[in-house]
């Protein structure tokens, strides 16, 4: 079973730079995986922000940004906002299949 | 402006089938650049795709192995809508449900360069219950 993972919580302070990062348990994470990060705020559906590794969508701040990183898919959040403060997922293509990571819980502080 | 709009039961007993419908406005189910999404997402699970149908010429299903055996999605093309049942489900699969469109994406000169689920519903919070 693949498995995808996150790191389970972060803690940055507003103004400052934080980079979330989402791993393959079938080892580095390449462009071919097409990664897409999410954010959800409590009681709210996922909202997209990245697809394919490093593609915004037109409602994605600038202060959003998706790389590659050490073998895995990376969100970059630079300048945080308050309003920055949720749970952020990653999304990998295996083939047809798709797996969400666990999840992230971004607080700023 | 693309909003999918779901709709079904809030609660179902075990051993029944789930059933629940996306309507979608701004884009059509038979666009040959989309495919339509289900995704679930429980404490327990966290965010799992189910699965999706797209039409390329004809129709097609993916289905994640969780639940390829009890799981159909239709697309409608007369309502413009596509449809998720789930069957012989127990206090497992409570959850809430999600939809969501898959865009793919292409270049100027049609290289294919990745997917993106851009547009989710609101979410319909199923419990399976007796």
């Amino acid at each position: 079973q693949t498995v995808v993972t996150q790191e389970p919580s972060l803690t940055v302070s507003p103004g400052g730079t934080v980079t979330l990062t989402c791993a393959s348990s079938t080892g580095a994470v390449t462009s071919g995986y097409y990664p897409n990060w999410f954010q959800q705020k409590p009681g709210q559906a996922p909202r997209a922000l990245i697809y394919s590794t490093s593609n915004k969508h037109s409602w994605t701040p600038a202060r959003f940004s998706g790389s590659l990183l050490g073998g895995k898919a990376a969100l970059t959040l630079s300048g945080v906002q308050p309003e920055d403060e949720a749970e952020y997922y990653c999304l990998l293509y295996y083939g047809g299949a798709v797996v969400f990571g666990g999840g992230t819980k971004l607080t700023v502080l | 402006q693309v909003q999918l709009q779901q709709s079904g039961p809030g609660l179902v007993k075990p051993s029944q089938t789930l059933s629940l419908t996306c309507a979608i406005s701004g884009d059509s189910v038979s666009s040959n650049s989309a495919a339509w999404n289900w995704i679930r997402q429980s404490p327990s699970r966290g965010l799992e795709w189910l699965g999706r149908t797209y039409y390329r010429s004809k129709w097609y299903n993916d289905y994640a192995v969780s639940v390829k055996s009890r799981i159909t999605i239709n697309p409608d093309t007369s309502k413009n809508q596509f449809s998720l049942q789930l069957n012989s489900v127990t206090p497992e699969d409570t959850a809430v449900y999600y939809c969501a469109r898959e865009l793919y994406y292409y270049d100027s000169s049609g290289y294919y360069f990745g997917n993106a689920f851009d547009i989710w519903g609101q979410g319909t919070m199923v419990t399976v219950s007796s």
